[in-house]
């Protein structure tokens, strides 16, 4: 799997957007950028993927460069309940003989909302 | 519903113990995982299952026997507890398509003395 650089930190004020980069400099034309976070103490949580096309669902935004050597998660309205660890990960689109479907987390970017 | 259940939550057990950790997903999905995040927080993969026949080892000590009775249950079962097993383990799961995302438990939070 494509290796992510992430920042450790970010802060974010309640009800601005959080905007979390990432980049994936060695992403090969069949991998997934995906994103999870986890919130304290829980199980991760998906947020949102895409190939090449930015994505939008009721989470979130995925913003893919044109080259896909870098992406950013945006959160439109955080909220205090955003506070989380997130990920970035860079998974292959097919599955791999023998290798399944494991996701393979960074160190992601701790995101603290605050008011 | 709860999608993706564990028990128990919390573990506590002396070293040289034998415990296990259930998981059952109710998504109908046909693939389930075991993840390890340890006091550093990284959250790595241990194992793999596709309806019952397991597809990823990661390197795990043969302490660790993951058994999936059917494809909605995985457990988890752990010989002769070590300190660094000391841990949260996460169960999981997908449809076996890589595109679709995975479904993660609450955790159970293991503590080996």
């Amino acid at each position: 799997d494509a290796k992510t650089t992430q920042p450790p930190s970010m802060d974010c004020a309640e009800g601005r957007a959080a905007n979390l980069p990432c980049n994936h400099s060695t992403i090969s034309g069949n991998e997934y950028v995906y994103w999870y976070r986890q919130i304290h103490s829980q199980g991760p949580q998906y947020i949102i993927h895409g190939l090449k096309n930015n994505e939008t669902n009721e989470m979130a935004s995925l913003i893919i460069t044109e080259d896909r050597k870098s992406s950013t998660l945006i959160l439109p309205h955080a909220t205090l309940r955003d506070t989380a660890v997130y990920y970035c990960i860079v998974r292959p689109r097919e599955r791999l003989t023998g290798g399944g479907n494991k996701l393979t987390f960074g160190t992601g970017t701790q995101l603290k909302v605050e008011l | 519903d709860t999608a993706v259940s564990q028990t128990p939550k919390y573990l506590v057990t002396q070293m040289g113990n034998d415990k296990s950790i259930k998981c059952e997903q109710n998504l109908g999905h046909d693939t389930m995982y075991w993840y390890k995040q340890d006091s550093k927080k990284f959250l790595k993969i241990m194992f793999s299952y596709n309806n019952k026949e397991l597809i990823i080892n990661e390197t795990v000590p043969n302490r660790f026997s993951p058994k999936s009775p059917d494809k909605a249950h995985l457990n988890l079962h752990i010989n002769s507890l070590e300190l660094g097993d000391s841990a949260v383990y996460f169960c999981a799961s997908s449809q076996v398509d890589p595109s679709y995302e995975q479904y993660f438990g609450p955790g159970t939070r293991l503590t080996v003395t």
